[in-house]
């Protein structure tokens, strides 16, 4: 079984504080996806990266940025948390064939004091 | 349509009542269509891939239709279980690695 794994499931930091969110895959996939999910909206995408070392932004990547350094592995980072980026934040990872299911991690749920 | 909508919000639905659920996406380049199920606390768990107009995909007692030309996809849970509780979501693709997901169903199914 594909296995997405994310390094907390709860987080509490404070305003201005730097924050990184880990995602690691088992499954040699190439893409691997970072979203946002808030009450009453769907799953939004901050960034994706289809390859090690390369990354693309998504529709909300204001005060976020990426790394990945290996293949298996994506960092997000918040560089200087806020309040409104208290969110739950989802990891995913696909293959680039044939059906670009995505694999989900179980999340991470931060919250911004 | 431009983004991916989902209705209702929320449902709620007795032990064995069928019950059904839409996604309406853009029908202009699209690509494919992915259901996923989420539980609490759990990892969104992917239901279906769907990419023909008409096609018709069945897991279980969970089957899923799909329009391409008016853009829209049903979700069908026949006799639902309380398992069956979770966040259906639906999301388009339009070619590339990027998902549009949709808010989501809420789906509470009552003993």
């Amino acid at each position: 079984d594909v296995k997405v794994t994310q390094s907390s499931r709860y987080l509490v930091k404070r305003t201005g504080e730097k924050v990184f969110l880990e995602c690691v895959q088992d499954m040699d996939h190439e893409n691997m996806f970072w979203y946002r999910q808030d009450p009453g909206l769907g799953l939004r995408l901050i960034y994706f990266s289809y390859d090690v070392k390369m990354k693309e932004k998504g529709d909300i990547p204001e005060g976020y940025s990426v790394s990945r350094e290996k293949k298996e592995r994506f960092s997000l980072i918040l560089e200087s948390a806020s309040t409104n980026q208290t969110s739950m934040y989802l990891c995913a990872s696909s293959p680039t064939v044939p059906t670009y299911e995505q694999y989900f991690g179980p999340g991470t749920r931060l919250t911004v004091t | 349509i431009l983004n991916v909508e989902q209705s209702p919000q929320s449902l709620h639905v007795q032990e064995g009542d069928s019950t059904n659920f839409t996604c309406s996406f853009p029908s202009s380049n699209f690509y494919a269509l992915h259901w996923y199920r989420w539980e609490t606390a759990k990892s969104p768990e992917a239901l279906f891939v769907m990419t023909l107009n008409g096609d018709e995909k069945k897991k279980g007692r969970i089957s899923a239709t799909l329009n391409t030309k008016e853009g829209y996809s049903y979700l069908y849970i026949k006799g639902s279980q309380p398992e069956d509780s979770a966040t259906y979501l639906c999301a388009s693709r339009k070619g590339g690695q990027n998902f549009v997901f949709g808010p989501g169903t809420r789906l509470s199914v009552l003993p």
